[in-house]
Order: structure tokens, then sequence, then C-alpha cells
């Protein structure tokens, strides 16, 4: 169990630009979920994968935000356009159905300038 | 729709003291899983305990101990003897459709020497 990674840790970017977040989910989990975090809030679910399929999506995930995971395994979440409202952490989280727990990554700390 | 709701944004308790954090949520569903987790400063996001809801008897791990009234619909964290480790957001946390997971607003505590 080598744990979920994201990368990058930091990202700083202007506003107008695209970014991409990539995670790696713990590989004998077949769900992985993406949530933004903002400063001293709860996170907010945006996004889930069941294997390949995207199953889900919350209605915070806007037009400009797109999410993948080719083949199962890693995913990335792209932010096309970036806005000042889209600086938060973005976390990743891996798990199984069942109602096991699921694992987080370190996340991802977009600021927008 | 399912919520969970932290009433206490701030706690803070002595180390080797005992201190319990709030949880309330809503579901109309019968069988559940409720988690509480942890977020030190600036790290990882970790699971601290799993409640079944199907289950009478209280979660325990270690230190950390649930408190779950199901008709109250009630989940709180006792945790015992306090460490200068245990400092971290904490947050209450359901599992909806999908197993994504629906989180309180968190709890900030501080453990004091």
């Amino acid at each position: 169990d080598t744990g979920v990674s994201q990368d990058p840790r930091h990202k700083i970017t202007k506003r107008g630009q695209n970014v991409t977040f990539r995670c790696d989910p713990i590989s004998e989990h077949n769900r992985l979920y993406w949530y933004r975090q903002t400063l001293g809030q709860g996170p907010e679910f945006l996004t889930y994968f069941q294997n390949e399929a995207q199953l889900e999506k919350s209605r915070l995930l806007s037009d400009r935000f797109s999410a993948e995971r080719p083949k199962g395994s890693f995913s990335t979440l792209e932010i096309q356009r970036t806005e000042q409202g889209d600086s938060a952490m973005y976390l990743c989280a891996s798990g199984q159905d069942g109602g096991k727990p699921q694992h987080f990554g370190d996340g991802t700390r977009l600021s927008i300038l | 729709a399912q919520t969970v709701t932290q009433s206490q944004p701030e706690m803070s308790v002595q180390e080797a003291e005992t201190v319990t954090l709030s949880c309330t949520y809503d579901t109309s569903e019968s069988n559940y899983y409720l988690f509480w987790y942890k977020q030190p400063p600036s790290r990882q996001m970790i699971l601290v305990i799993r409640q079944e809801a199907y289950k009478q008897q209280n979660a325990t791990e270690n230190r950390f101990s649930v408190n779950f009234q199901k008709a109250a619909k009630s989940f709180s964290l006792k945790i015992s003897d306090s460490q200068l480790g245990d400092t971290a957001m904490y947050f209450c946390a359901f599992p909806a459709g999908g197993g994504k997971l629906i989180f309180g607003q968190g709890t900030e505590l501080s453990v004091k020497p």
C-alpha cells in the first residue's frame, strides 16, 4: 500500500491559464474521487470514477472542469481558463465499495494570481 | 438531502484530558457508515474511526471512541488522554450515493501543553 499520490503539491498560475492535476490511487482501489476544499471548510465532492467510468459530477464542476481516468488507473483533473474562485485545495481519494473508508492524497493547492 | 453538521468550529483541551467533538447528520437510509477523519495542519487527511449504523456497539480505536445515537442521528467523537499530536481539524463524514463523502464543516482542535 503505497498510498494515494497527487502531483503537483502546489500550483501557482495566472488567471485565465489552464492547469492539470494528477492523482495516482491505491492500485487495488476501483473508485477514485475528487474533492475541493477551501480554507477552514470541509471538502466538497466534485466527481468520482468507478474504474474508467465517470459516474457522477457535482454541480460544482462547471464546464471549465474536466476529469479523466483512462484505463481505470491514474486520474487527471483539468481546469480551463482559471478564475480567482478556483483557488483551493484539490483532494483526491481512492476507495472500494462496501462502506470501506477512502484514502486521501496530500492534495494539490492551487493559487490563482 | 443528506447533510452533516458540526456545531463546534473550534475547541481546545489540555494535554492528557478528554474532549468530545459533536456531529449530527440527516439521512433517510437505514443502513450506512459514518466516519471521523483527522486533517493535521498542512498534512494528509486520515481516517480516525468508522461506525457501521447497524451495529449497536460504539466503535473504539485506542484513545478514540464514538457515541453513536442512531435515533437522534448523532455521532460524537471522544478523544481520551489527549496528546499534542491530536491537534488537527476533525471532520465528520457520511458516505452518500456512490460512496462520495459528505463532510461537516469541521472542528479545529487544539491540544495545549
